[in-house]
């Protein structure tokens, strides 16, 4: 199993621009988070989706924030227009609906917005 | 809703020691999970070790234990035999299990682990 695969792993853009970040699931897991990490704020939950439907997006910062997953294997992550402030890791994981519950992370976007 | 305190920001331990990090927690559900998270300078988040909270046996997973105290809502991880590959920043997680299949987890702020020679 591949695990959760993110891409990019590094972005650097400029305030303003559109930044999409992405994450294929493993294969079988249904639910999917979206988390933001920085030094002052730590892990933050920016939403979550079952079955492809968005369940919670009451973290998401504001409206420059959107997320999709339009199928079970593809989620995006979009900030338009991002700024400096944005600038953190973005992790994705997923879990599978029964089991223990854990959730399995990818390795992280690393964004910077100058 | 639910809080997870982490008390102690940095620990050091020696190599081959051993060392315990805090987690407490605050709920009003009986019925939950809770994790403990390690991630290295790598910055992937790894699965160290989880407890049911209605099992009163505590988990363990090789050289990792935890104390689970549910009344005293305390969820320590002992670390034996301390090796320089623990280094890492860990991350205590509680899942609740009646809010449906898609819960969130909820993450204290992190205990940095350092390992000395």
């Amino acid at each position: 199993d591949a695990g959760v695969i993110q891409s990019p792993r590094h972005e650097v853009t400029e305030m303003g621009q559109e930044v999409t970040l992405r994450c294929k699931p493993i294969s079988g897991h249904n639910s999917l988070f979206w988390y933001r990490q920085t030094m002052m704020r730590g892990l933050e939950l920016l939403i979550y989706f079952n079955n492809n439907v968005p369940i919670d997006d009451s973290g998401m910062p504001e409206d420059r924030f959107s997320a999709k997953m339009p199928n079970a294997s593809f989620s995006t992550l979009k900030i338009q227009p991002s700024e400096p402030r944005d600038s953190a890791v973005y992790f994705c994981a997923t879990s599978p609906s029964g089991g223990h519950y854990e959730q399995y992370f990818g390795p992280g976007t690393r964004l910077t917005v100058t | 809703a639910q809080t997870v305190t982490q008390s102690q920001p940095e620990m050091s331990v020696q190599e081959a020691e051993t060392v315990t990090l805090s987690c407490t927690y605050d709920t009003s559900e009986s019925d939950y999970y809770l994790f403990w998270y390690k991630q290295p300078p790598s910055r992937q988040m790894i699965l160290v070790i989880r407890q049911e909270a209605y099992k009163q046996q505590n988990a363990t997973e090789n050289r990792f234990s935890v104390n689970f105290q549910k009344a005293a809502k305390s969820f320590s991880l002992k670390i034996s035999d301390s090796q320089l590959g623990d280094a890492a920043m860990y991350f205590c997680a509680y899942r609740n299990l009646n809010t449906g299949t898609a819960s969130k987890l909820t993450f204290g702020t992190g205990t940095r682990l350092q390992v000395t020679l």
